[in-house]
């Protein structure tokens, strides 16, 4: 199993541009999650989806990003526009029922 | 709401020192816990978890038993190598469904040689 799989690994992008960072989910996993990782912040949930679904996306900062999975081999995380704030480890996870959460090795967002 | 607490960092320590990381947790429900570790660069990996009262996890020499009546999950280790270094994040999931996981803020643990 290759895991969970992002894309790009980084990015570097300039203020007021579209960036859509990308993420393939364990095949068999009906769970994913996009998280974000800042200094200040830590790790925060952004949204998570269920066979598809988006169940809670209260975690997404501002109506600038977005995220779609519309199917369930793959998820989209796009903000638009971009801001030197959104600066960000992003990583993605899936999972299957009430195992443990499989985590991506991220997106390197540097917003300028 | 739901919440994780772990000791600040970074913590520095010889080779073959013993190692405890608190984590404190507020969580509405039973929740499951979690230890995760990450290395520079990468992802975060699952180092140990438990699910219910008195449970112990471990793995590579880590242990965390889940103590609800102090509601904590320390993380322990024996000896350590200066391959342990990394960032360990204490996380818990509040039930058995499709929820995401609350993280603390991470230790960043450094082993010197």
């Amino acid at each position: 199993d290759a895991g969970v799989i992002q894309s790009p690994r980084h990015e570097v992008t300039e203020m007021g541009q579209e960036v859509t960072l990308r993420c393939k989910p364990i095949s068999g996993h009906n769970s994913l999650f996009w998280y974000r990782q800042t200094m200040m912040r830590g790790l925060e949930l952004l949204i998570y989806f269920n066979n598809n679904v988006p169940i809670d996306d209260s975690g997404m900062p501002e109506d600038r990003f977005s995220a779609k999975m519309p199917n369930a081999s793959f998820s989209t995380l796009k903000i638009q526009p971009s801001e030197p704030r959104d600066s960000a480890v992003y990583f993605c996870a899936s999972r299957q029922g009430n195992y443990g959460y499989t985590f991506g090795s991220g997106t390197r967002l540097t917003v300028v | 709401g739901n919440s994780v607490t772990q000791m600040e960092g970074p913590v520095t320590l010889s080779e073959e020192a013993f190692l405890t990381i608190n984590c404190t947790y507020t969580a509405t429900g039973y929740p499951s816990l979690f230890w995760y570790v990450q290395y520079p660069g990468e992802g975060l990996q699952l180092l140990l978890k438990a699910t219910k009262a008195d449970d112990k996890g471990s793995n590579k020499g880590f242990e965390a038993t889940y103590r609800k009546e102090t509601t904590s999950f320390h993380l322990e280790k024996g000896s350590v190598q200066v391959s342990d270094s990394a960032v360990y994040f204490c996380a818990l999931s509040d039930g058995g469904g499709a929820d995401g996981l609350t993280f603390g803020k991470g230790t960043h643990l450094i082993i010197q040689p």
